[in-house]
């Protein structure tokens, strides 16, 4: 079991509301990166922050916004939830931003959109 | 046509087989990592490669750079095994962006009957 722990495990939404998804990384890790997972297909990079600033981003609307806090743990807010925002979202936690290290990944949060 | 490739999409093997599962990607990497999900969402890291082979227990995993290529295989296979695989690789340092995004496949099923 990593210690990237992310909550709340499972949310319901209805279109148009705003959630925030939170994120603790795994202990001495400041680089903190966010998934979407769709049924069925592989994640997608959202963004990722480094040291509390972000320092890439997928080819996710900017109602995708995140923030990553002194600890460095992380938030990812959604604003204007649309159907579509229904996936699992998943937070992996790495050393830094560029050297290979290993990633560790939170159980994910469930978000479903109605 | 995705990034990274992954065959066969959905496996079912008899308890004891050997499996392997395929990863092909298009794309310079500094890393390859092979993951592991469960039914519940969170992923596990199994193997991070830059080059050669990585065993542990029952998991080997090899990578090919020149034929932009790695396999994972499962010897001895168990029910517990069933999961899907994922095959996610970082950027290498010759691209522009950021190179802390894992870009992932989108998994192999792995289902093993006792």
């Amino acid at each position: 079991e990593t210690g990237v722990t992310q909550s709340p495990t499972h949310l319901i939404k209805t279109r148009g509301q705003q959630v925030t998804l939170r994120c603790s990384s795994q202990s001495g890790h400041n680089t903190v990166s966010w998934y979407q997972q769709a049924l069925g297909q592989g994640p997608q990079f959202i963004f990722q922050y480094y040291r509390e600033e972000e320092n890439g981003r997928g080819n996710f609307p900017p109602r995708f916004s995140g923030l990553q806090f002194p600890n460095y743990s992380s938030e990812l807010n959604v604003n204007a939830l649309e159907l579509d925002d229904s996936a699992l979202y998943l937070c992996a936690s790495t050393l830094a931003g560029w050297v290979n290290t290993e990633a560790f990944f939170g159980q994910g949060t469930r978000l479903t959109v109605v | 046509k995705n990034e990274v490739e992954q065959s066969p999409q959905n496996l079912t093997a008899q308890e004891g087989e050997f499996i392997t599962i395929n990863c092909s990607y298009s794309v310079g990497i500094s890393a390859l990592h092979w993951l592991q999900q469960h039914p519940g969402g969170g992923i596990v890291s199994l193997f991070m490669l830059s080059s050669g082979k990585k065993k542990h227990g029952r998991l080997i995993a090899t990578i090919n750079i020149q034929e932009k290529h790695s396999s994972l295989h499962i010897t001895a296979s168990h029910p517990r095994d069933s999961a899907v695989y994922i095959c996610a690789v970082r950027r290498g340092v010759d691209y522009g962006g950021s190179q802390g995004n894992l870009i992932f496949g989108k998994g192999t099923k792995l289902s093993v009957k006792p």
